[in-house]
């Protein structure tokens, strides 16, 4: 079975600061991986993903996360933070091999930016 | 294009009530997902439809029921609501190419009292 766990509830950055947000997964077969946020009342959006290949990966608003299978981890960063990133972040699971889409989710680090 | 959207966005029921949330996509989505979000518990999977007609359960499925007659539409039903059942409810949808890229509704807010 696949699980997520997200380190850290919430993370306190101030504008300009780095943005590391800690995921680690467990699976018994090569996972795939994403990022997600949550903007204040409103659903999710896909940051980025990791399936195969390069294992940095790149999304939107310069965020970006590396696979490193040997940790078991999927953290993910952005160099200077903004205040436009304050949100929610939620890290997610899936085995290709079920063909169902069907996704497992970490807990959701809360990230506050401060001026 | 509006993506997906729910209906209601917010609504208050009486334990024992019953209730359906519609979920419509108009991206011609084969898959659909229901999820409740719950605080420190992140999001989890109630039921699923890998297409029109199918459904499949998810973790956490006791208590709700849903039906996929359309292929845009999704619904989620409680038959009898319990203040447990109190939650934000996320309904998401992908596509057969891009079946990881789930896009999601605004939610609708659910209080069981």
């Amino acid at each position: 079975a696949q699980s997520v766990t997200q380190l850290g509830s919430h993370v306190s950055v101030s504008e300009g600061a780095l943005v590391l947000l800690r995921c680690n997964y467990s699976s018994s077969v090569p996972p795939y991986l994403f990022w997600y946020v949550q903007y204040p009342n409103q659903g999710l959006q896909l940051l980025l993903k990791y399936t195969t290949g390069a294992t940095l990966v790149k999304g939107i608003n310069g965020f970006e996360a590396e696979f490193k299978k040997s940790e078991t981890s999927f953290h993910l960063t952005k160099p200077s933070a903004h205040m436009s990133d304050a949100a929610e972040y939620f890290c997610a699971v899936t085995v290709p091999s079920s063909n169902t889409g069907k996704l497992i989710f970490g807990q959701g680090t809360t990230l506050q930016v401060k001026p | 294009n509006a993506g997906v959207t729910q209906t209601p966005k917010f609504r208050v029921l009486k334990t024992g009530q019953s209730m359906t949330l519609l979920c419509a996509q108009d991206m011609n989505h084969e898959y659909m997902y229901w999820y409740r979000q719950d605080p420190g518990m992140g999001l989890r999977l109630i039921h699923y439809s890998v297409g029109e007609g199918t459904t499949a359960k998810g973790e956490v499925p006791d208590g709700y029921n849903v039906s996929r007659l359309k292929k845009q539409n999704f619904l989620l039903g409680l038959e009898s609501a319990a203040p447990s059942q109190t939650s934000v409810y996320f309904c998401a949808s992908s596509s057969q190419r891009g079946i990881y890229e789930q896009y999601f509704g605004p939610g609708t807010r659910l209080t069981v009292t």
